[in-house]
C-alpha cells in the first residue's frame, strides 16, 4: 500500500521559518509535490521534487531524499496569508497523486 | 493563468438528482486527466483515472455507475454523479498534466439536499 504521513498541525510566528516533514512509503515513486490548499479553495502548485537535494523558490524551499523515503517544504519570512493546509504528494508511477493527510499551519502575530 | 478550468464552481442539487461537473484543459492536450474527491478537514483522494477515448479507471469502493466519466475528447473530462444523495456532497477536483506537473482545476463544491 501507499503511507504518506505529515503532522496534522502547526503553528508559528510571522516573520519566523517553519519546516513541514513529509515522509512516505509507496511503491513507486515518480516524483513528490508540495501544495498549499487555503480552505474551500483548489490546491495551488509549491514545488515538485523527483531528484536528492535542496529546491529554492522564492521563501519556498522544498528538499528530497529519495533513500530516506523524506521530504520537507521550508517556508521562510512567514506571512499570515501563509496560513494554509499544506499537502505532501507523491506520483507514485501513475501520475495520479497520492496525498498526505495534509499539516494545517496556522502563523500567528 | 489557469491551466485546467472546471465547471461549476459549486452546485446545491435534490437528493436523487444527477449533476454533471466539467473539467477542460486550456493549454494543452490531455490525455489522461484524474478526479479527486476531499471531504472536510480531509485530504485529496483519488477516485478515478478518466482516459480520452476509452473506459475510466476507477478506484478500489468508487461506484463507476454512480460517477459516471466521459472523456470524449482531449481537452475535457466530465464527472456525472448520478442519483446524488447527501452523502455525495464534497468538493470535488480534477487535476491534468504532464510528468513532473499537476495541475488543478478551481473545484466543485457540491451540497445535496
Amino acid at each position: 500500500g501507499q503511507n504518506i504521513d505529515q503532522p496534522t498541525e502547526m503553528t508559528a510566528t510571522e516573520g519566523a521559518i517553519v519546516q513541514i516533514n513529509c515522509t512516505y512509503q509507496t511503491s513507486g515513486f515518480n516524483g513528490l509535490f508540495w501544495y498549499q490548499q487555503h480552505a474551500g479553495e483548489a490546491p495551488t502548485f509549491l514545488s515538485y521534487n523527483v531528484l536528492d537535494g535542496l529546491e529554492e523558490k522564492g521563501r519556498f524551499s522544498s528538499f528530497l531524499s529519495r533513500s530516506k523515503g523524506y521530504s520537507y517544504l521550508l517556508l521562510k519570512e512567514l506571512q499570515m496569508k501563509d496560513s494554509a493546509s499544506y499537502l505532501c504528494a507523491v506520483d507514485t508511477g501513475r501520475r495520479a497523486l497520492t496525498f498526505g493527510s495534509g499539516t494545517r499551519l496556522q502563523v500567528q502575530p | 493563468g489557469a491551466v485546467v478550468s472546471q465547471h461549476p464552481s459549486w452546485v446545491i442539487c435534490k437528493s436523487g438528482t444527477s449533476v454533471k461537473i466539467e473539467c477542460r484543459s486550456l493549454d494543452f492536450q490531455a490525455t489522461t486527466m484524474f478526479w479527486y474527491r476531499q471531504f472536510p478537514k480531509q485530504s485529496l483522494m483519488l477516485m478515478a483515472t478518466s482516459n480520452e477515448g476509452s473506459k475510466a479507471t476507477y478506484e478500489q469502493g468508487v461506484e463507476k455507475d454512480k460517477f459516471l466519466i466521459n472523456h470524449a475528447s482531449l481537452t475535457l473530462s466530465t464527472l456525472t454523479v448520478t442519483s446524488a444523495h447527501p452523502e455525495d456532497s464534497s468538493f470535488y477536483i480534477c487535476s491534468a498534466g504532464r510528468t513532473g506537473e499537476a495541475f488543478f482545476g478551481q473545484g466543485t463544491r457540491l451540497t445535496v439536499v
